[in-house]
């Protein structure tokens, strides 16, 4: 079974442009998750989507945005970059559940190898 | 709220000596938790979970950590490094009602030979 596919793996942009990343979640995942990974602030979460729904919001500005599709693959789109916006972006997905049931083993997140953003 | 503290930022150990890295967590209600581990420009690898049961589990390439309730602590163990485990690893905690996991700032583990 293929992993979580993350792309592109490396991107450089300037200041004030706008960039999409995509993630492809193990197939038969229904959750989505984004984190940011910067040396200052370690690994910090941006969203979650579950069945085309954002279900929980890190806290993040509004420049930073996702969506989930009907096949569960992801987008998050960050407009407006920022030189502190460099960061490397993570991908999780999970079989997740709704919430409030029994999850055990749902909530399980596996992560894909990340995309690399570079604002210059 | 819930809250991740990594107590140590790099540990430093000898080839086939053994290691414990500490994480301890902060949460009001019941969590599930998770230590992973990250090599050099790769994601995360998911290395074991708590999620309920035996305090004790075992994840992959010999590691395996002890959950304990009263001292809110979740530390990492290996009876005998390698070379190989030199890598970052990250504790992470969830409520298991969201997937969102609130992790810890890391300990990077540097195996000499």
């Amino acid at each position: 079974k293929a992993g979580v596919t993350q792309t592109p793996r490396y991107l450089i942009k300037t200041r004030g442009q706008q960039v999409t990343l995509s993630c492809s979640p193990i197939s038969g995942h229904r959750s989505v998750s984004w984190y940011q990974q910067t040396p200052g602030q370690g690994l910090q979460f941006l969203f979650e989507y579950f069945s085309e729904t954002q279900r929980n919001k890190g806290n993040f500005p509004g420049r930073f945005s996702g969506r989930q599709f009907s096949n569960s693959r992801s987008e998050m789109n960050v407009s407006t970059l920022e030189l502190g916006d460099s960061a490397l972006y993570l991908c999780a997905s999970s079989l997740a559940s709704l919430a409030g049931t029994n999850v055990l083993a749902k909530n399980i997140q596996y992560f894909g190898a990340g995309t690399r953003l570079s604002v210059l | 709220a819930q809250s991740v503290t990594q107590l140590d930022s790099q540990v430093p150990v000898f080839e086939e000596a053994p290691v414990e890295l500490r994480c301890n967590y902060s949460s009001s209600v019941s969590v599930y938790l998770f230590w992973y581990v990250q090599y050099p420009n790769q994601g995360l690898q998911l290395l074991l979970k708590y999620l309920s049961g035996s305090t004790l589990v075992k994840g992959i390439n010999g590691f395996e950590a002890e959950f304990n309730k009263s001292q809110t602590s979740f530390h990492l163990r290996k009876p005998s490094v390698h070379i190989s485990d030199t890598a970052e690893y990250f504790c992470a905690v969830s409520d298991g009602n969201t997937d969102k996991l609130i992790f810890g700032t890391g300990t990077r583990l540097q195996v000499f030979p």
